[in-house]
């Protein structure tokens, strides 16, 4: 497989579920994201890592846990959400600067009940 | 706080036609500004990336434009395909982040 890959695709939780979203990526990037794209909305950065160390929260809820065990990894855990959580959620990959382009995955389509 | 903006909203044109999308921005000082396209459902594929000290990018049918003093750029797509239907965004890369617009549909009619 090449490029960033997500899963699940589609994921339908109550508010009291836990679960979480991978992703991978396959392009020996050292920068890994977790973006939120709401209906009507711009994207929102959620989280940045880079070199495996997360350097950016932005203001995210604790129901929402990134993870980052290697570079090509990224886990978000989420736990006890809010029907406002539905959205698209998108991974994205890149070498570390502000020149390199970003490479997404096709995210994961979460619906909170 | 960076702000961006894309103008039109949406967009309906018949196949053959150029086109221009708009991106503008509220602080100029960007290291680069960088245009998507995304597919219903699907993530988001980098089309361009123009450096701030550039003034233009193309690749095809693509040329994006960077006016970084007035806060401006355009998308410009020549002979517009009914394969080209999709949303586009534009973000820019200030401070330590990207920051998105809303994006422009563009749906292109056989």
């Amino acid at each position: 497989e090449t490029g960033v890959t997500q899963t699940p695709r589609h994921l339908v939780m109550g508010m009291t579920n836990k679960k979480s979203l991978k992703c991978e990526q396959h392009l020996g990037h050292n920068a890994m994201y977790w973006y939120k794209q709401s209906a009507k909305k711009p994207l929102e950065l959620m989280f940045v890592y880079s070199l495996e160390e997360r350097v950016e929260n932005n203001s995210v809820p604790s129901r929402f846990s990134p993870e980052c065990p290697n570079s090509s990894h990224l886990f978000l855990h989420l736990h006890t959400l809010q029907p406002e959580d539905s959205a698209l959620y998108l991974c994205a990959s890149s070498q570390v600067g502000y020149n390199s382009p970003l490479h997404f995955g096709n995210g994961t389509r979460l619906t909170v009940t | 706080k960076q702000e961006v903006t894309q103008i039109p909203a949406a967009l309906s044109v018949p196949e053959g036609e150029n086109l221009v999308l708009n991106c503008s921005f509220t602080d100029s000082a960007i290291y680069n500004l960088q245009w998507f396209r995304q597919d219903p459902g699907k993530g988001l594929t980098s089309l361009l990336l123009i450096q701030s000290s550039q003034r233009e990018q193309t690749s095809g049918r693509l040329n994006a434009s960077l006016d970084k003093s007035s806060g401006r750029s355009t998308l410009y797509i020549a002979a517009s395909q009914p394969g080209d239907s999709a949303t586009y965004l534009c973000a820019v890369y200030s401070g330590s982040r990207l920051t998105f617009g809303e994006g422009t549909q563009l749906t292109v009619n056989p």
